[in-house]
């Protein structure tokens, strides 16, 4: 099992403002990092799959950065607007497995 | 494609029963994972399957607990005897290659109630 953390565990931000959050993990054992948004009464849907040291991925006003020596990713969101309210969970996996922070919920107040 | 597809949504039973979730992957992914989610813990892993064959199942709480995955497009997670600590809602997940490249596709879970 790893500790993975994030933070902060929760964030209210106005409608149009950036933001970013936070994923710490065991720099150790690392093959992959998934970030997954996870709306209220659904299901969590897949953001980004990072493997590399220094990867940066970017869909939409949503982008990711990875640190795999220092054991970190940061998540960010430009103008933030009310459908981007949701829990951002970040995944480090070690091997095959999945080990999931308990997330960051984030609501735009518009 | 239907997504990855868990019954019931909903389950209340009483302690000491027995209970059994069902999961149907996504057609051609090669790995289920099923997941517990707590308030307290958040996403728990129970346990995986690759290709049918159980990989870790160091996530299961106890003996309680029981997975099975006998075919390709059909996996169990069995509670017997149920107990109130059980209550949560259990994610089915698949994909299909490994965490190197594939993300999970999560099922809508079912919300088991033990009272």
């Amino acid at each position: 099992i790893l500790n993975v953390e994030q933070s902060p565990q929760s964030l209210h931000v106005q409608e149009g403002d950036s933001t970013n959050f936070t994923c710490s993990f065991p720099s150790s054992n690392f093959y992959a990092l998934h970030w997954y948004r996870w709306e209220t009464a659904k299901s969590p849907e897949a953001l980004f799959v990072m493997t590399l040291n220094g990867d940066e991925k970017k869909k939409g006003r949503i982008s990711a950065t990875l640190n795999t020596k220092e054991g970190y990713s940061y998540l960010y969101i430009k103008g933030s607007q009310p459908e981007d309210s949701a829990t951002y969970l970040c995944a480090p996996s070690p091997g095959n497995q999945f080990y999931f922070g308990t997330g960051t919920s984030l609501t735009v107040i518009p | 494609d239907a997504g990855v597809i868990q019954s019931p949504r909903h389950e209340v039973t009483e302690m000491g029963q027995e209970v059994t979730l069902r999961c149907k992957p996504i057609s051609g992914h090669d790995y289920l994972f099923w997941y517990r989610q707590t308030m307290m813990r958040g996403l728990e892993l129970l346990i995986y399957f690759n290709n049918n064959v159980p990989i870790d199942d160091s996530g299961m709480p106890e003996d309680r607990f029981s997975a099975k995955m006998p075919n390709a497009s059909f996996s169990t997670l069995k509670i017997q005897p149920s107990e109130p600590r059980d209550s949560a809602v259990y994610f089915c997940a698949s994909s299909w290659g490994t965490s190197y490249n594939s993300p999970l596709h999560f099922g809508n879970g079912t919300r088991l109630t033990v009272t």
